[in-house]
């Protein structure tokens, strides 16, 4: 089955605890990206891989890393997560930048304590 | 900057009609809308762009603005199925990112 697959699904963690969220797909797609979801401010882009080794910053980008060393893999690290960073948070993928669709992951709620 | 989106939140009984708007400060290529429901992913439903075509859902309809830089998402005689957050997305360009809205959810009610 396609699909954009992260993990975990939940996580609570404390304040200066480095953290890594998953995100795979099985799609052979181009395009990923992470987002981050907060009530009344919509789906705000964290980082965007256009391809392999290729990532660059969203509109949100503070306080987060990511990397792209194989085309389906594309992990958001928190390095020293802090309390405004609880949100949930969404991988996404497509075949390129310009895909008319992005297939989302299930999400993961983060809550730093 | 992020399109806005109106209304925030609206209630409606099943059968009833709505309408959401996507506002953007800058010229578009195409406005993208999907939604999503409680404690899942954001699921695509259509996309129209620039010159007309628009391309998704079989029983959404949404119309684009181009001078205003504007789209709607039309849901007429509501279902209860309808019940989500639903989000814009536009482009300024083929290639250039997607920028989500603010969203707006909507519940339907028996």
């Amino acid at each position: 089955e396609a699909q954009v697959t992260q993990n975990p699904r939940y996580l609570i963690t404390v304040t200066g605890k480095k953290l890594t969220v998953t995100c795979s797909q099985n799609m052979n797609h181009e395009y990923m990206s992470w987002y981050r979801q907060d009530p009344g401010l919509g789906l705000r882009q964290i980082y965007y891989s256009m391809n392999v080794e290729v990532t660059d910053k969203g509109d949100v980008p503070e306080g987060y890393k990511v990397s792209r060393k194989e085309k389906r893999n594309f992990p958001l690290i928190l390095e020293s997560p802090s309390p405004n960073q609880t949100s949930l948070y969404f991988c996404a993928s497509s075949p390129w930048q310009g895909s008319e669709k992005l297939f989302f992951g299930s999400g993961t709620q983060l809550s730093v304590l | 900057q992020q399109p806005v989106q109106s209304p925030q939140a609206v209630i409606l009984r099943e059968g009833e009609d709505a309408v959401i708007n996507c506002s953007s400060s800058k010229a578009l290529y195409s406005v993208h809308w999907y939604r999503q429901k409680h404690g899942e992913a954001p699921v695509f439903l259509m996309i129209l762009l620039k010159g007309g075509e628009q391309k998704g859902h079989e029983k959404i309809s949404a119309s684009f603005n181009e001078k205003k830089q504007q789209s709607s998402l039309y849901l007429t005689a509501s279902q209860l199925s309808y019940s989500g957050t639903y989000f814009c997305g536009t482009r300024t360009g083929t290639a250039s990112k997607l920028t989500f809205g603010t969203g707006t959810r909507l519940q339907v009610t028996l």
